[in-house]
């Protein structure tokens, strides 16, 4: 079981609004990670969880704060947000992160965010 | 640093033609990871193959192939006899164990679209 699950599927949001993004995996997973994708570009890295502790964060704006509850769960909170925040948001895990031997990371189907 | 390039930015054919998107990485280290994902009009990133810098070995899975050659620093990825399904942005990507978190370096994406 491959996979990645991400809520919700869409979102729209007011610059004042707060909410949060949630994102869970059943695989056993030790590393989770966000990306943000914008409209035909890659995926960029924000965030990566390692044994539920932050171990990158690629200096991503605090309006973003990310959350790791358990080793299942990795939430993104959202508060003060910009239209240019506006993006499709990724979530992804992988069985470790940071070892010798690279692991395959498996993604989620995203939250499509719109902020008006 | 590391860098990959996609040099195709979209390519169009006509369903059972073969279709071969390039990919071309740059890294100093010697350890390397090379990985395909194939992202759909759903958004879900699909992983579809990881290959490490000692393997050289083509691989044939179904429709799909992929060529590894170390030499000119290239990992293109061949779809056989097309469906529409295929249709979809293709990227490339590459991590390294010095990379800090194993970070993925993605290419700018092929986007591929099939007709009937």
């Amino acid at each position: 079981d491959t996979e990645v699950t991400q809520t919700p599927k869409h979102l729209v949001m007011g610059m004042t609004n707060k909410k949060s993004l949630k994102c869970e995996q059943h695989m056993g997973h030790r590393a989770m990670y966000w990306y943000k994708q914008k409209a035909k570009k890659p995926p960029e890295l924000m965030f990566v969880y390692s044994y539920e502790k932050l171990s990158i964060n690629e200096s991503v704006p605090s309006r973003f704060s990310p959350e790791c509850p358990n080793s299942s769960l990795l939430n993104l909170h959202l508060h003060a947000l910009q239209p240019e925040d506006s993006a499709l948001y990724l979530c992804a895990s992988s069985r470790t992160s940071g070892g010798r031997t690279p692991p395959t990371q498996f993604f989620g189907p995203g939250t499509r965010l719109t902020v008006l | 640093a590391q860098k990959v390039t996609q040099a195709q930015t979209e390519i169009s054919v006509v369903e059972k033609e073969d279709v071969t998107l390039d990919c071309v990485y740059e890294t100093r280290d010697t350890t390397y990871y090379l990985f395909w994902y194939k992202q759909p009009p759903s958004g879900e990133l699909v992983f579809l193959i990881r290959r490490n810098s000692f393997d050289e070995q083509n691989e044939i899975s179904g429709r799909y192939s992929w060529n590894f050659q170390k030499s000119t620093s290239s990992f293109n990825f061949t779809i056989t006899a097309s469906q529409v399904v295929d249709s979809a942005v293709y990227f490339c990507a590459l991590t390294s164990p010095e990379a800090a978190g194993n970070k993925l370096t993605f290419g700018g994406g092929t986007r591929v679209l099939v007709k009937p």
